[in-house]
């Protein structure tokens, strides 16, 4: 049974570039999360994706949009990136008929930013 | 903002009990309580969640006074592996409400 998985592993930009991150959820699970790792800091959540609709939303320009697909997978897009945007970007996956049930996390994708 | 509180860092040695606190004192009574630990260069791992009765899993065991203000994690016999940064973290129990809000954790050393 798959977990959650997440591509690229790292990634490298640099300022006022775009990015695309991926996440596919662990099987059986309907929503996606998404959070920005700061190093040294905790997760800091910036939105959730259920019905391919975003459904809540962290303090987070609107540099930071996101999709959801029929298949539950999901992206993240980072317009015109900044320094500050360096950080490991997390995915977690859910059941929305299950909110007693924890969230899984995928590793991450580290996007540094030069 | 977080709504837990927890030391910032802790040392263990290898086959003792840790135990990891955490205040949460403004919980809410349809709030569980859920534990993560993140290992360097991973995402972070559930642990064991509670609403107010004791649990325990193969990972920990979770003691939760009996106002719900505050919170003991148990790793019981605690190995190197376990050095990881603890994140206690309160949630309610609504569908679709599902943002986890982390503080900074604690930062557990398992020391040999």
């Amino acid at each position: 049974d798959a977990g959650v998985t997440q591509s690229p592993t790292h990634l490298i930009k640099t300022r006022g570039q775009q990015v695309t991150l991926r996440c596919s959820p662990k099987s059986g699970h309907d929503t996606v999360s998404w959070y920005q790792q700061a190093l040294g800091q905790g997760p800091q959540f910036i939105f959730q994706y259920y019905e391919e609709e975003e459904r809540q939303r962290g303090n987070f320009p609107d540099r930071f949009s996101g999709h959801q697909y029929p298949n539950y997978s999901s992206e993240l897009n980072v317009n015109a990136l900044l320094l500050g945007d360096s950080a490991l970007y997390l995915c977690a996956s859910s059941l929305v008929t299950r909110p007693d049930q924890p969230q899984h996390f995928g590793d991450g994708t580290r996007l540094s930013i030069l | 903002d977080a709504k837990t509180t927890q030391p910032p860092s802790m040392d263990c040695a290898e086959g003792r009990a840790a135990n990891l606190p955490c205040n949460h004192s403004t919980i809410s009574g349809n709030e569980y309580v859920y534990w993560y630990r993140q290992i360097h260069s991973q995402g972070p791992q559930y642990i064991i969640h509670g609403l107010k009765n004791n649990e325990t899993n193969e990972m920990a065991s979770l003691i939760i006074t009996e106002d719900r203000k505050s919170s003991t994690l148990i790793l019981p016999h605690a190995t190197l592996r376990d050095t990881a940064v603890y994140y206690c973290i309160v949630r309610p129990l609504l569908q679709g409400a599902q943002k986890l809000v982390f503080g900074q954790g604690t930062r557990l050393t398992i020391n040999p």
